[in-house]
């Protein structure tokens, strides 16, 4: 069965801080994708990173970088210098590449992260 | 490039009475997803709509909920009788395609409060 842990339901760091977000999935397909999705305040959920699963090089957007290890079923996030504005709830999702509901996401619980000025 | 919209915005009824939502996806896009998001949790798949064809509805309370799609474009889920766990809110997303290979686009989703 597909599954998408987020230990870390709620961190609260001071700006400039950097922050990890863990995020642990189980999966038996052997082709498979990643997402990290932010929700703000607003509600609307921002597409943020997909990472196939024969792809474990790590990846880094500004100030966003990710870390993907199929050795420990991880794909953690990290915020280098986090600011105000990255006050949201992220979510870690996963989504299998074969069978018939393709496209189908199964979110974590999400991680609600506090950055305070 | 207009997003994916949704209406109402926010909408508050008493159990036992009936609700409907409406999507319209970005133009173009052949896939359509209704997801659930009851407060503190991960959104839940309800129903995938391939064009106007329903692809996957495994989790869909059939009993009390229903969706379609004419013409593969707008969208609307129907809840009748609504129960109190239905409190949530209901997002949209819509992609080219159905698989993981490309991003699913939100929308600002509906706040549904069942009192």
């Amino acid at each position: 069965a597909q599954k998408v842990t987020q230990a870390q339901t709620e961190i609260s760091v001071v700006e400039k801080e950097d922050v990890t977000l863990d995020c642990v999935y189980e999966t038996r397909d052997t082709t498979y994708y990643l997402f990290w999705y932010k929700q703000p305040p607003s509600g609307e959920l921002v597409f943020l990173i997909r990472r196939n699963s024969f792809d474990e090089q790590n990846e880094i957007s500004g100030r966003y970088s990710w870390n993907f290890q199929k050795s420990t079923s991880s794909f953690n996030f990290t915020i280098t210098a986090s600011q105000v504005v990255d006050s949201a709830v992220y979510f870690c999702a996963l989504s299998e590449a074969e069978g018939g509901s393709q496209g189908n996401l199964i979110f974590g619980k999400g991680t609600k992260l506090s950055v305070k000025p | 490039e207009a997003g994916v919209a949704q209406s109402p915005r926010y909408k508050i009824i008493e159990k036992r009475q009936s609700v409907a939502f409406w999507c319209n996806p970005i133009s173009g896009h052949a896939t359509l997803y209704w997801y659930q998001q009851i407060l503190g949790q991960g959104p839940k798949l309800l129903i995938q709509f391939q064009n106007n064809g329903v692809v996957d509805d495994s989790q869909l309370p059939k009993d009390r909920f229903s969706a379609e799609r004419l013409k593969g474009v707008d969208s609307t889920l129907k809840i009748q009788p609504a129960k109190l766990e239905d409190s949530a809110v209901y997002l949209c997303a819509s992609s080219l395609e159905g698989t993981p290979r490309v991003e699913q686009f939100f929308g600002p989703g509906t706040r549904l409060t069942v009192l």
